[in-house]
C-alpha cells in the first residue's frame, strides 16, 4: 500500500499567518490526492481534490499544489475556524490511504 | 439536501456481534458508492472499504478484509457495517460517506457512530 507521510505532525500558528502543510507519498501518485479538514467531534470535510482543485464552497485562502509524490496544502491568512487537523488521501491505487494528519493549533 | 444519518453509539462486549447503519436521503441511493472510514480514539483516518448499493459490489482495504462486512439495502437506502465477533481493538468512531461519481472522493459524510467494545 502507498504510504503518505504528513509533516509536520503538529503546527502552531497565529490568526493571519500563512501556513504550508506537506504530504509525501511513498511512490508516485500523479495528482490523485485530496485534502480533508477535521474538527474535533466532527466528520472530515473535503477541501481539495486532484491536488489543486478547490472544492465548491471552500474559501479561496485554501490552495493545493504538487504532483507525483510531493504535495502541499497552503492556507493564506489563517482564520480562527481553520484550526483543525488536516489529512491527505491518495486514490491512485488500492487500497486508498490517508496520511497520519497534521494538527494545526493556535499559537 | 443530501444527508447521511448514522445509527447511535454502541457499547458491546468482546465476542458480541454488531451492525451499524448509515441512512441516506436526498439523492438516488443506488447511484453512488458508499465508503466507510475508521478513526480509533485520538488517531487518524483509516479507509475500510466501499460498497456499490446498486449491485453490492464491495472493495475492502486489506486491513479490514475478513474483519467486517459491508452491505447495503436499496429498499431502505441504508448502508451497513457488520462485525461477527467484536474485539476491544474495534473500539473507534466509524464514518460513512457518499463517494463522488466517478471516483473515490468522500463528499458527504455521516455524523459518525462510536463503537465501544469493553468487558
Amino acid at each position: 500500500a502507498i504510504q503518505l507521510t504528513q509533516s509536520p505532525s503538529s503546527l502552531s500558528a497565529s490568526v493571519g499567518d500563512r501556513v504550508t502543510l506537506t504530504c509525501r507519498a511513498s511512490q508516485g501518485i500523479g495528482s490523485a490526492i485530496a485534502w480533508y479538514q477535521q474538527k474535533p467531534g466532527k466528520p472530515p470535510k473535503l477541501l481539495i481534490f486532484e491536488a489543486s482543485n478547490l472544492e465548491s464552497g471552500v474559501p479561496s485562502r485554501f490552495s493545493g499544489s504538487g504532483s507525483w509524490a510531493d504535495f502541499t496544502l497552503t492556507i493564506s491568512g489563517l482564520q480562527p475556524e481553520d484550526f483543525a487537523t488536516y489529512y491527505c488521501q491518495q486514490f491512485n491505487s488500492d487500497p486508498v490511504t490517508f496520511g497520519q494528519g497534521t494538527k494545526l493549533e493556535i499559537k | 439536501e443530501v444527508q447521511l444519518v448514522q445509527s447511535g453509539a454502541e457499547l458491546r462486549k468482546p465476542g458480541e456481534s454488531l451492525k451499524i447503519s448509515c441512512k441516506a436521503s436526498g439523492y438516488n441511493f443506488a447511484n453512488y458508492w458508499i465508503g466507510w472510514v475508521r478513526q480509533m480514539p485520538g488517531k487518524g483516518l483509516e479507509w475500510m472499504g466501499i460498497i456499490n448499493p446498486r449491485d453490492s459490489d464491495t472493495r475492502y482495504s486489506p486491513s479490514f478484509e475478513g474483519q467486517v462486512t459491508l452491505s447495503a439495502d436499496t429498499s431502505v437506502t441504508t448502508a451497513y457495517v457488520q462485525w461477527a465477533s467484536l474485539k476491544a481493538s474495534d473500539t473507534a468512531m466509524f464514518y460513512c460517506a457518499r463517494l463522488r461519481h466517478p471516483g473515490i472522493l468522500m463528499e458527504y459524510w455521516g455524523q459518525g457512530t462510536l463503537v465501544t467494545v469493553s468487558s
